[in-house]
């Protein structure tokens, strides 16, 4: 069965370092998304692409975080620099046709720990 | 506005039991689809059911089944005689047809106590 891989799978950073992770979707996923879950809580959208395109990063705080998907297919999510409340769970996935009728596909996720 | 609310923070069962997850969603569009995933602890979300607005038809899965009320706008989980394995945190989600993406509930967690 097709899964979307991510890396890496723990991350341990110091407060005002840079991280970055990536994520190679489903072959033939034309939509990506990468999500944030803080512990307790619900996934939500950080920012979601079309191809190569963003669609909507109104959820991302543009003044540390930066993602790509240059080639349209696989992305890259950096923080810098990174500040505790970014510990948290980053889950990526790949959908067909904006995921109506068919979900989405999440990655397993990277564990994100700033001290 | 979307938005999901699932009310149990967190349940605690004995094996063999059944237990009834709750999720009641908001929309205005027409055109809407509802999911469930579970999330054990590793960490990932799987998959588990997907309905469309125009199909309240239950389903049942082996154990799982999931009742779609549009009237209460409502879509629970139920899980009939519960094992240890289905120990995990379960999200109800959204995806309206004016929106682009899926929007999640807060989880219930499950303990299932042998």
């Amino acid at each position: 069965e097709a899964e979307v891989a991510q890396s890496p799978r723990y991350k341990i950073t110091e407060k005002s370092q840079a991280v970055a992770f990536w994520c190679d979707p489903i072959s033939g996923h034309a939509t990506l998304y990468w999500y944030r879950q803080i512990l307790g809580q619900g996934p939500e959208l950080l920012v979601q692409f079309q191809d190569e395109s963003v669609v909507d990063d109104s959820q991302l705080p543009k003044d540390r975080f930066s993602a790509e998907r240059l080639k349209g297919v696989d992305s890259t999510l950096k923080i810098q620099p990174a500040e505790l409340g970014d510990s948290a769970m980053y889950l990526c996935a790949s959908s067909r046709e904006g995921g109506r009728g068919y979900g989405y596909t999440f990655g397993s996720g990277t564990r994100l720990t700033v001290v | 506005a979307q938005k999901v609310t699932q009310a149990q923070t967190e349940i605690s069962v004995v094996e063999k039991e059944d237990v009834t997850l709750d999720c009641v969603y908001e929309t205005r569009d027409t055109t809407y689809y509802l999911f469930w995933y579970k999330q054990p602890p590793s960490g990932e979300l799987v998959f588990l059911i997907r309905r469309n607005s125009f199909d309240e038809q239950n389903e049942i899965s082996g154990r799982y089944s999931w009742n779609f009320q549009k009237s209460t706008s409502s879509f629970n989980f139920t899980i009939t005689a519960s094992q240890v394995v289905d120990s995990a945190v379960y999200f109800c989600a959204l995806l309206g047809e004016s929106q682009g993406n899926l929007i999640f509930g807060k989880g219930t967690k499950l303990s299932v106590k042998p």
